[in-house]
Formats: structure tokens, sequence, C-alpha cells
């Protein structure tokens, strides 16, 4: 199974502020990543897919990068509504993996 | 608007069996893969099973094998998960989710969960 591992596993952040949230893959997955946000007892949303694209209905504060074995999450002028935990996903081999997750909270 | 609505969830035994709907609306059901994705408390998430559009192929992950069963009914809209022998470990919030169409299995739409606890 592909491992990813995402970090950090927490952060604290002011309202305004730049944030990144970085995943490894265990190995290539080829760009086929997303990331999920998840509010506090709400279920998950896609954000961004095939690691840059961004979702239907997304603010562009959200952004994508990486490529290979390392990606990124960029929130840029943080929110109040963006408090949550993040989640990524590998799509490139079953079984689907996802990161342990980054709870994100105000400083 | 699409909607997806999950039920059947509660407390079971274990060694025993659960079956779990997920009721589908504002879209073409029979068009799209669908899946189940759970998350154990205060944990991640987990991919557990896949079915394509028309039924006719189904993904597992290992430790669900042989004892889970995902399937759906496209004249309902609705899909189901059987979930047999059950153990402490399966203890989690299961959603259904939407797998889009095309592409790599990303999920873009989830409901809003059904728990499933497994104690005695």
């Amino acid at each position: 199974d592909i491992r990813m591992t995402q970090s950090p596993a927490s952060l604290s952040a002011s309202l305004g502020e730049t944030v990144n949230i970085e995943c490894l893959a265990s190995e290539d997955i080829y760009s086929d990543l997303a990331w999920y946000q998840q509010k506090p007892g709400k279920s998950p949303q896609l954000l961004i897919y095939n690691a840059n694209s961004l979702q239907n209905g997304v603010p562009s504060r959200f952004s994508g990068s990486g490529s290979g074995t390392q990606y990124s999450l960029k929130i840029s002028r943080l929110q109040v509504e963006d408090i949550g935990s993040y989640y990524c996903q590998q799509a490139h081999s079953n079984p689907y993996t996802f990161g342990a997750g980054t709870k994100l909270e105000l400083k | 608007e699409v909607q997806l609505v999950e039920s059947g969830g509660g407390l079971v035994q274990p060694g025993r069996s659960l079956k779990l709907s997920c009721a589908a609306s504002g879209f073409t059901f029979s068009d799209y893969a669908m899946a189940w994705v759970r998350q154990a408390p205060k944990k991640g998430l987990e991919w557990v099973a896949t079915i394509i559009y028309d039924g006719s192929s189904t993904y597992y992950r290992d430790s669900v094998k042989g004892r889970f069963t995902i399937s759906r009914d496209n004249a309902k809209s609705t899909l189901y998960l059987q979930m047999d022998s059950l153990r402490s470990e399966d203890t989690a919030t299961y959603y259904c989710a939407r797998r889009e169409l095309g592409g790599p299995p990303y999920f873009d739409y989830w409901g809003q969960g059904v728990m499933v606890t497994v104690s005695s």
C-alpha cells in the first residue's frame, strides 16, 4: 500500500496568515492527489484534485502544488471558516490511502 | 443539488451483521461509481470499498475483504454496505461518497455519515 505522510499534525495560525500543509507519498503517485477539508462535526469536502486543480466552488485562496512524491496545500489569507482538518488522498493505486490529517486552529 | 443520505447504523455486538444504505438524489446515480469511506473516532479517513456504475465490479480494502459486500440498486438510486462478522476495529462513522466521473478516484460528494459501534 502507498503510505501518505502528512505534516504537520496540527497547526495554529492567525487570521490573514498563509499556511502550508505537506504530504509525502511513499512512492511516485504521478500527481494523482486530492486534498479534502473536514470542518468539525461535518463530512469531508473536496478542495483540490490532480494535485493542483481547484474543485468548483472552492475559494481561490486554496491552492495545491507538487509532483512525484511531494505535495503541498497552501491556504492564503486564512479565514475563520477555514478552521478544521485537512487530508491528502492518493488516487494512483488501490487501496486509495489518506494522510493522517492536519488539524488547523486559530491562534 | 446532490444529496447522499446514509442510514442503518447503530450498536452491534462483535461477530454480528449490519447493513448500511445510502439514498442518492440530485444526479444520475447509474452514471457514477460509488464508495464507502470510514473514520474511526478521532482518527483519519480510510477507504473501505468501491462499486462501479453498473455494479459489475467491486473493490475492497484487505481488512474487510470477505466480510463486507458493497452493492447498489440503480432503479432505487441506493448504495448498500452489508457488513458481516463485525469486529471492534470496524467501529467508525461510515460515509457514502460519489466518485468523480472519469479520471482518478476522487470523491466529490459525501453523505453526512452514519455511526457504527461494534461492542459487547
